[in-house]
């Protein structure tokens, strides 16, 4: 069965420096892979996705991730971190049952990063 | 694109009442899905449909839940017999199936609380 996990519950970096938020999965066949942000009291905003292509993705408001094939993870970056980047962030993976893509996604629980001044 | 619309934004109710929701998606999106989030958890799904169709139903959807998408635009989710632990956000999303793939847009979901 397809999942994914988050390992850290929360992530505390001071504003400059870079951040990481971890993410390991486990599929069978390739992985549609996904980060989504959720700020309090809102619906998840979507960063950034892996298809296929370079191991290095670049999404939205200065985020990127790495995919890794072999230590099956994603995890997701950003060089310099703003306290406005203090939210909950959550990885996802895409589900196929056999040839059925239904597009549907399974999310990790989620890792809260907090960006100190 | 005026994004994913939920209503209402919040709705407190009785243990025993029924509710319902609506969801309105992105006007060219053909694939809706219900997902449910509690605190502190990432959000699990709950159905999905393609225009229509309801395709998929998960093993969370008791007999109690009931969702809808008559005319393949706007869906409702109702709650039969509310419980307390049905207290949750309900999010739903859209997305376009189409040539590549196509990301989950959410909207703000709806905040039950049963008391």
């Amino acid at each position: 069965a397809q999942s994914v996990a988050q390992p850290e519950d929360q992530v505390n970096v001071a504003e400059g420096n870079p951040l990481t938020v971890k993410c390991t999965y486990s599929v069978s066949g390739n992985p549609y892979l996904f980060w989504y942000v959720q700020y309090p009291n809102r619906g998840l905003q979507f960063l950034l996705k892996y298809i296929t292509g370079d191991n290095l993705v670049k999404g939205s408001y200065g985020f990127e991730a790495e995919f890794n094939k072999s230590q099956t993870s994603f995890h997701l970056k950003k060089p310099s971190a703003l306290v406005s980047d203090s939210a909950l962030y959550f990885c996802a993976v895409r589900v196929l049952h056999g040839s059925s893509n239904t597009g549907k996604l399974i999310f990790g629980q989620g890792t809260t990063l907090q960006v100190k001044p | 694109d005026t994004g994913v619309s939920q209503n209402p934004r919040h709705k407190i109710t009785k243990r025993g009442q029924n509710v319902t929701f609506r969801c309105d998606p992105i006007s060219e999106h053909n694939r809706l899905y219900w997902y449910r989030q509690t605190l502190g958890q990432g959000p699990e799904f709950l159905t999905y449909f393609q225009n229509e169709a309801q395709l998929e139903k998960s093993r969370l959807l008791s007999d109690r839940f009931s969702a809808e998408r008559p005319k393949g635009s706007f869906s409702t989710l109702e709650i039969q017999r509310t419980e307390q632990g049905d207290s949750a956000m309900y999010l739903c999303a859209s997305s376009f199936r189409g040539a590549g793939y196509s990301p989950l847009h959410f909207g703000n979901g709806t905040r039950l609380t049963v008391t």
